[in-house]
């Protein structure tokens, strides 16, 4: 089945790039998907990228897809407060159990 | 439109008692997932249904049983609850298996 890793933690200055990185293993995935859980909340579907783009651009995200190496990213510009909260990637089991989820990276946000 | 809905939000538990975490959703969704989430460990799929009436194990499915009587509800049970289950339960569901979820709020579960 799928395995899906992400680091543990990311730290950013307020107003830097964050860029969160994925490594995946089943490369039959249609789509990939990032999730964004705020402290004390559920999981927040923050966007997804279909397996034949490299590139997807929504405002201040930006997914890309190195499908070669197996590699998903998502970098958020001009980090805010508000953008901390743990961060997870996902792609799919290949089989009816749905999506696998990697551990979560928690973005921390210094001032 | 409530989407994923969880009750309660906040349970404790003494060891060896019994409880039921429901989830409901109005989506029409037939995928549903009960998932547990711990400190350092991610999620952990528990159970899952694919359609009214079925329901099939997740990675982490010992000591809890599930239902899935009507399309939009999911229910997870604890029949004897231990201190290992301590946990956020989070409920899920989606259109198909390789779709997005869509989570519920979470219930927090303390068994002393």
């Amino acid at each position: 089945g799928e395995d899906v890793e992400q680091s543990l933690f990311l730290s950013v200055r307020e107003g830097d790039s964050s860029v969160i990185n994925c490594t995946y293993t089943d490369s039959s995935s249609t789509y990939l998907y990032w999730y964004k859980q705020e402290p004390g909340a559920g999981l927040q579907l923050l966007t997804y990228i279909f397996s034949n783009m490299d590139m997807k651009q929504d405002q201040r995200l930006t997914v890309l897809l190195n499908k070669k190496d197996k590699h998903l990213s998502l970098r958020i510009a001009d980090t805010q407060t508000g953008d901390s909260a743990i961060y997870f990637c996902a792609g799919e089991g290949g089989g009816a159990d749905g999506l696998t989820f990697g551990k979560g990276t928690h973005l921390i946000i210094q001032p | 439109n409530a989407g994923v809905t969880q009750t309660p939000k906040f349970r404790v538990l003494k060891t060896g008692q019994s409880m039921t975490l429901l989830c409901a959703q109005d989506m029409n969704h037939e995928y549903m997932y009960w998932y547990r989430q711990d400190p350092g460990m991610g999620l952990r799929l528990i159970h899952y249904s694919v359609g009214e009436g079925t329901t099939a194990k997740g990675e982490v499915p010992d000591g809890y049983n599930v239902s899935r009587l009507k399309k939009q509800n999911f229910l997870l049970g604890l029949e004897s609850a231990a201190p290992s289950q301590t946990s956020v339960y989070f409920c899920a569901s989606s259109y198909r298996g390789d779709y997005e979820q869509y989570f519920g709020p979470g219930t927090r579960l303390t068994v002393t």
